[in-house]
């Protein structure tokens, strides 16, 4: 597809519970973003990745909250022993190297139970 | 500690009427302006952008007006239409490099016919 990709749409998990969120970027971006959009605010910076690295993650939360990039394409955000506050809609976005966020994912909508 | 203030929350505009949300700032770094579109079920969509070197921008119906000095940003929706209601979110970013952008809260607008 042309756009950002994010799966699962949805994910209804129960607390304590781990979870794995999906983006696939826009082929050719070599920057990548997670935000994450709680209901009625704006979206929150999470992570940045240029590559295969995390350049910036002064968003993440907490240490429960972790993202990969192995390859340089897709990521991961990874999050360990869930809690009823960490539910909310997780974004994802990429662009050439710093460029403008055109666009973002659809995201993950993610209810921890 | 919101860094990017947006009012109103809500707006009800007739069909053919000016939309205007506003929004003001603080950290004198933001050196990026853009603003972004929001339907039910989507990610966030760049709709216009400026830099604090200039004052006004208009890309069709949509204009952003910029007052340095006050720190203050607005968007102005000319000939507003039944399919511009959605969410508009505006935003900044620090100097320097990449998106790692600040968003406001976020102002629902609902234009009916």
């Amino acid at each position: 597809g042309a756009g950002v990709s994010q799966t699962p749409s949805n994910k209804v998990t129960e607390k304590g519970k781990y979870v794995e969120l999906r983006c696939d970027p826009i082929s050719g971006h070599t920057a990548l973003y997670w935000y994450r959009q709680s209901l009625g605010q704006g979206p929150e910076f999470l992570i940045y990745f240029q590559g295969t690295g995390a350049a910036d993650d002064s968003g993440l939360p907490n240490d429960r909250f972790f993202a990969v990039r192995p390859e340089g394409s897709v990521s991961t955000l990874k999050i360990q022993r869930t809690e009823r506050g960490d539910s909310a809609v997780y974004l994802c976005a990429s662009s050439q190297d710093r460029g403008v966020l055109a666009f973002f994912g659809q995201g993950t909508r993610l209810t921890v139970v | 500690q919101q860094q990017v203030k947006q009012s109103p929350q809500s707006l009800i505009v007739q069909k053919g009427g000016i939309s205007i949300i506003n929004c003001a700032y603080e950290n004198t770094a933001f050196d990026y302006f853009p603003w972004y579109q929001q339907f039910p079920g989507k990610g966030p969509a760049l709709l216009i952008a400026i830099r604090p070197d200039v004052s006004e921008k208009k890309e069709g119906r949509f204009t952003i007006s910029f007052n340095k000095s006050a720190k203050q940003f607005s968007l102005h929706i000319m000939d507003s239409q039944p399919g511009d209601s959605a969410t508009y979110f505006c935003a900044a970013k620090r100097t320097g490099g990449y998106q790692k952008v600040t968003f406001g809260t976020g102002t629902k607008l609902q234009v009916i016919p």
